[in-house]
């Protein structure tokens, strides 16, 4: 398998514009995760879902930020209208099996934002 | 007060010496979990763990329930384990993640 793989892996654009960022999970893995990392925070869960369905969104930050997950293997996470502050690492992550507990979360490598 | 916290923030050491990087958490948790990121940005899983110590090659990783502590240990360190460790504390709702220990091995 490839792995979690995201796209684009880098993306610098202006405020104000709108960004979507794109995660495909590892096949047969029902959770997907997405996570910022910042230098000040770290990492932090934005929003997870379970079978395509979102689960928790209490990590996003405001209504600029939305996620969807149309199908097994896609899922998008979208800012519209993005700011500077938002930059930072998007990660996406999916398991097998639940959210949290004893089960092994595998990253993909990431998007860096830039929002100049 | 962070959920998690790691210490130290950074860490320089040579080649072949020792490692330790702790981990201590305030929150109940059902399994803690050790990842590295390595400098391109990748994250990997190195242990999960609820109780007792795993072991995986050069590097250990001990949890002690009672006192939310839990420690990263690397034995013969290598300049290829330059990277940042993050632990993570699995609670039930999401895990919860360390900011992050910078480790630097020089040859």
């Amino acid at each position: 398998d490839a792995g979690v793989i995201q796209s684009p892996r880098h993306e610098v654009t202006e405020m104000g514009q709108e960004v979507t960022l794109r995660c495909k999970p590892i096949s047969g893995h029902d959770y997907l995760f997405w996570y910022r990392q910042t230098m000040m925070r770290g990492l932090e869960l934005l929003i997870y879902f379970n079978n395509n369905v979102p689960i928790d969104d209490s990590g996003m930050p405001e209504d600029r930020f939305s996620a969807k997950m149309p199908n097994a293997s896609f899922s998008t996470l979208k800012i519209q209208p993005s700011e500077p502050r938002d930059s930072a690492v998007y990660f996406c992550a999916s398991s097998r099996f639940g959210a949290t507990s004893y089960n092994e979360q595998f990253f993909g490598p990431g998007t860096r934002l830039t929002v100049l | 007060k962070n959920e998690v916290e790691q210490s130290p923030q950074n860490l320089t050491a040579q080649e072949g010496e020792f490692i330790t990087i702790n981990c201590s958490y305030s929150v109940g948790i059902s399994a803690l979990h050790w990842l590295q990121q390595h400098p391109g940005g990748g994250i990997v899983s190195l242990f999960m763990l609820s109780s007792g110590k795993k072991k995986h090659g050069r590097l250990i990783a001990t949890i002690n329930i009672q006192e939310k502590h839990s420690s990263l240990h690397i034995t013969a360190s290598h300049p290829r384990d330059s990277a940042v460790y993050i632990c993570a504390v699995g609670t039930p709702q999401k895990l919860v993640f360390g900011k992050g220990t910078k480790l630097t091995v020089n040859p």
